[in-house]
Formats: structure tokens, sequence, C-alpha cells
């Protein structure tokens, strides 16, 4: 198993453009979601999602959207960056929600310039 | 406002020693509670979870919840070089959300 898989790595954005994180898991966990971590803070949770076809907003959603089409994927969407978006972005998965463990994937890191 | 409290540190501690990391908590609804390691550059990685009030204990590490005061801790034991991270102290409320601290740095000096 991969694991929960992220792309790209790197990316670095004017301000006003758009782009897409991709997260894809191999592992048939029903709930997934989207962190961003600023340096020296911790995870803040952006959106996340408890099955295909169903995702609801976390601490942070503005500025972003997200859909769940099927089990495996769950790409964020950056309509119009901004510099405040700069961050490192985690996608993880879990298999059920309360006291279950979440998998995270290796991050990308994005600079808007 | 669910938070969740972390002295950032850092924390440095002799190898061979136990480290001691505390976080402490806001929202009194938070029933789990997680320690992440998260080495520089890297993804956070699970150590441990806890939802019972006392004691839990794996290899090296220990965590500890005591609910009352509203208070988790993790305990290395035999602190190693290569625990030298940053570790996030995380809570859970029934919506299966976890709420992050900022985290704590540690250092086991050789």
């Amino acid at each position: 198993n991969a694991g929960v898989t992220q792309t790209p790595k790197f990316r670095i954005l004017k301000i006003g453009q758009s782009m897409t994180l991709q997260c894809t898991q191999d592992m048939n966990h029903n709930y997934m979601y989207w962190y961003r971590q600023d340096p020296g803070m911790g995870l803040k949770l952006i959106y996340y999602s408890v099955g295909a076809g169903i995702t609801d907003k976390g601490e942070v959603p503005n500025g972003y959207n997200v859909s769940r089409s099927t089990t495996e994927d769950f790409p964020l969407r950056l309509e119009l960056a901004a510099p405040s978006q700069t961050s490192v972005y985690f996608c993880a998965s879990s298999y059920g929600g309360r006291s279950e463990t979440q998998y995270f994937g290796p991050g990308t890191r994005l600079l808007v310039l | 406002q669910k938070e969740v409290e972390q002295n950032s540190g850092p924390l440095s501690v002799p190898e061979g020693a136990i480290a001691s990391l505390n976080c402490t908590y806001s929202d009194r609804g938070s029933q789990s509670f997680f320690w992440y390691r998260q080495y520089s550059g890297k993804s956070p990685e699970l150590i441990m979870f806890i939802y019972s009030n006392g004691d839990k204990e794996d290899g090296r590490f220990t965590a500890q919840l005591n609910k009352a005061s509203q208070y988790v801790s993790l305990l290395i034991r035999d602190s190693q070089p290569s625990d030298s991270a940053t570790y996030l102290c995380a809570g859970q409320t029934g919506a299966n959300n976890l709420f992050f601290g900022t985290g704590t740095r540690l250092t086991v000096i050789p």
C-alpha cells in the first residue's frame, strides 16, 4: 500500500492564480481531511469528508473548496490564491472517526507570491 | 473555541533521560487525545492515543490523561537522539475532528 499520496510536492503560485492539490489514499478509508500548517504552528483543519459525496468545513475553510467523488480521492481547490495561503498542506485519512488514527500524506508546500 | 495548548519549547534532555511533554485543553467535550511526532520537513506520524483517564503505556512511551484537570502528557523514557522532533498534541471531539496544539520541539542531546 502506498498509503496517502499527495501531488505536487511543491508549487509556486502567483496571486490570483488557481490550482488543485491532489490527494489519494489506497487504504479504503472512509474519512479524509485537509490540514494546513503554517511555520511553527500546529495543523488547522480546512475541510473533511466522511465518505464519497459528503464534505464539511473545518476551522479555516475560506478560500478553499473540496469535492469527494470517490472513496480514494479528495482534491483541494484554491480558486484565487492569496499570500495568506502560503503554507504546507497535509491530506490525511482514517477508517472511521472517533479514536481512529489519522494517516498523513507527505504534504504539499505552497508558496503564493 | 476548541484550544489545545502546548509549551513550544525547545525542550532539551540528555540521552537516556525521561522527556516529559505536556498539553492542556479547553474543551471538556474532547474525548480522545493523540500524540503525533513530526520530524522537520516531514508529515506527522501517530505515537499514541488515549481516551480514558489514567496512564497508557506503549514501549518507551506513556501517555497520561487527567480529564478533571484537562491535562494530557507524554513521557518518553530512555530518550534517544532519534526522538528529537516536534511533538504535536491533538484533542478530538465527538465529531472526529482533531484540534492540534502548536507542538513542542524536543532535542535529545547525545
